[in-house]
């Protein structure tokens, strides 16, 4: 079954601290997975891509890892703001006919100033 | 930018009522999803279409249909709305890219129930 997992469910940091959130996913076939952010009341908005080849990928102060064999991503973000508040999930795509995406339940993420 | 609108932040229901929730992209993108956000499950798909009226069931499809005539408008549809039907719902567009298809989500619909 194709699944996505987050860890942790919940974070509190204070504003400046660095935080890295997890994503283990057992999704076949793999076509790519992106994290996205999703404020309060807000549609979800994609951060970054990582494709079966990409390692890294950075976007300002949030850089996205992906292990392909181990099938585990990793977001880490690099001196919290405040605005760094929100949900992030990951959501992992199935290279089939029809796009199939497959949603993690989140990480809630809460900077404290 | 893509745009994805929905046409409603909140609403307000009785139980019994026929619901509409309705959807617009202007990206021309062949595909748009409805999905439901409820804390401790994360984003389930309940129906997607690929096509003009094309349409197919996604994970929890029960106690709903949907509607696209156009393909900028996708619309979802509660028969006889009930309690366990309030939920926050996203829409979202996405055209096919092999390795990149990215979903651009609208702002959500609270949906209450009472």
């Amino acid at each position: 079954k194709n699944q996505v997992e987050q860890s942790p469910q919940s974070l509190i940091i204070l504003e400046g601290k660095n935080c890295t959130l997890q994503c283990n996913y057992t999704v076949s076939p793999f076509s790519n997975l992106r994290w996205y952010k999703q404020d309060t009341g807000r549609g979800p908005v994609s951060l970054t891509i990582m494709t079966f080849s990409e390692n890294t990928k950075s976007n300002g102060r949030y850089t996205a890892t992906l292990d392909a064999d181990t099938k585990q991503s990793s977001l880490h973000i690099t001196a919290s703001q405040l605005s760094d508040s929100a949900s992030y999930i990951c959501v992992v795509s199935a290279q089939s006919g029809a796009q199939k995406l497959v949603f993690g339940q989140g990480t809630r993420l809460t900077i404290n100033p | 930018d893509v745009k994805v609108t929905q046409s409603s932040r909140y609403l307000v229901k009785r139980t019994g009522e026929k619901v509409f929730l309705e959807c617009v992209q202007d990206m021309d993108h062949e595909n748009m999803f409805w999905y439901r956000q409820d804390p401790g499950l994360g984003l389930r798909l309940i129906y997607f279409s690929y096509d003009v009226k094309m349409k197919e069931k996604g994970d929890i499809p029960e106690g709903y249909s949907v509607s696209r005539e156009k393909k900028e408008r996708f619309s979802l549809i509660l028969e006889s709305a009930s309690t366990n039907q309030t939920s926050m719902y996203l829409c979202a567009s996405s055209v096919p890219q092999v390795g990149r298809t990215e979903a651009f989500f609208g702002q959500g619909t609270r949906l209450t129930v009472v």
